[in-house]
Order: structure tokens, then sequence, then C-alpha cells
């Protein structure tokens, strides 16, 4: 089946440095990622989005990029701060075959850890 | 304020007894979906809907059933829970599914 995973369960990290945090999916038609960013007790939020006619977007202080490639999805946060502390999803979309409807697929998340 | 509501945020329950989550979103959303959250699984899909009267299955839909009368209702009933439906449930909006979609705070729900 179609599945969406992250590579590290956990990264721990120092205040200031880059973060970058790695997902993979399996799906070649997925024509839509987004990256949600979910804190303790709250629901997910979200962060940034790309699609599949791109290969890099931008926000404020993050940078996702996608290599359709090897399938590869990837989210940079430049300058932890501890307020970054949280789990973060990656997840995919894709138009549903028998409706045409849009589905989501999410990994099962990153933990990152910033320490001071 | 552009929000997702849930309700009730907590709940437990016995085998069996129906139960319905409530949703409800501000923000004239098209797209309305289910979600469950168990460890070590991330979030997966139960029901979306693209529009009223319009609804589909995710992933994970055994057990489970929705309706979309209004635009911006879509609760969720379990119509006789058990125990592998202990989980924490989040209810999600946005335009087309493919965007940003808004998640409510989440209803923990605990079938003994």
């Amino acid at each position: 089946g179609e599945s969406v995973g992250l590579h590290l369960p956990t990264l721990s990290v120092q205040e200031g440095d880059n973060s970058i945090i790695n997902c993979a999916y399996s799906n070649s038609a997925s024509d839509y990622f987004i990256w949600y960013k979910q804190e303790s007790g709250k629901g997910p939020q979200f962060i940034i989005d790309i699609r599949s006619n791109m290969d890099k977007r931008q926000g404020q202080r993050v940078t996702v990029l996608l290599n359709k490639t090897v399938k590869h999805l990837s989210l940079q946060i430049a300058a932890t701060q501890p307020g970054d502390s949280a789990v973060y999803f990656c997840a995919s979309s894709r138009a549903s075959m028998n409706t045409g409807f849009q589905k989501l697929v999410f990994g099962t998340g990153t933990r990152l850890l910033v320490s001071p | 304020e552009a929000q997702v509501t849930q309700n009730p945020r907590y709940l437990i329950t016995v085998t069996g007894k129906k139960l319905t989550v409530t949703c409800s979103q501000n923000m004239n959303h098209e797209y309305m979906s289910w979600y469950r959250q168990d460890p070590g699984l991330g979030l997966r899909q139960i029901y979306y809907s693209m529009n009223v009267e319009v609804t589909d299955k995710g992933d994970v839909p055994e057990g489970y059933k929705v309706s979309r009368k209004e635009k911006r209702n879509f609760p969720l009933i379990l119509e006789s829970p058990s125990p592998n439906q202990t989980s924490l449930y989040f209810c999600a909006s946005s335009w087309t599914g493919a965007d940003e979609q808004y998640f409510g705070p989440g209803t923990r729900l605990t079938v003994t």
C-alpha cells in the first residue's frame, strides 16, 4: 500500500543549529506535499507545502526540498530555537482513483528536541 | 477567528455504546476530514468529505460513520465502539484537500 515514512523518529539538535528532517514517500502519483508541526496537546499546524512542479520552496526560517526522482522530501529549519521543539509530520496528497478527491497520507512523525 | 472546533475534547465510554464526536468549521471550507492518531502510526485518515452529502473512505474507515448534511459540520459516529478505537481523533478542514488543512484541537477517546 501507499506509505509515507520519516527516516528518524527523534532528532536532537542544539539551539542555533540548522535542523534537517527527512521523509520518503512511495507513490509516484503524489502531487502535493506538506509539512506539519504538532506541539504537545495540540492539533497539527501547517508549516509549509510544495507541489510536484517545484523542487524547492522557502518560508520564514524553513525550506522544503522535493526530490521526485528518489521520492524524498526534506524540511530544513534554520537557526533552530527551543520553540521549534515538536513532532514534525510530512504528508503527501494525491487524487483518489475512485472519486478524484484528494487524500492525504501522513508519515509517522519525527520528534525534534532542541537543547539550549 | 478562523477555527475548527471539536466536542467533546475528552470522552471515556464503554464498549458498544454509540457516540458522536462533533466537528465544526467557520471558514466555509469545502473539504473536511477525520483522522486518528496512534503512537508510532502517525495520523491516519478515517473519512473525508468534499462537499455536502459527498463523503469517501480514508485508509481506516472500519467501525466509523460520517455525515455531511451542512457545509460547516462533519460529525464522526461510532455506532458500536470497541477498545481498539481508543485513540486521539482530529478533525480538519481546507478548501480542496490538496492545500493547508486546519486541524481541530483533538478528541481523546477511551473505550473500555
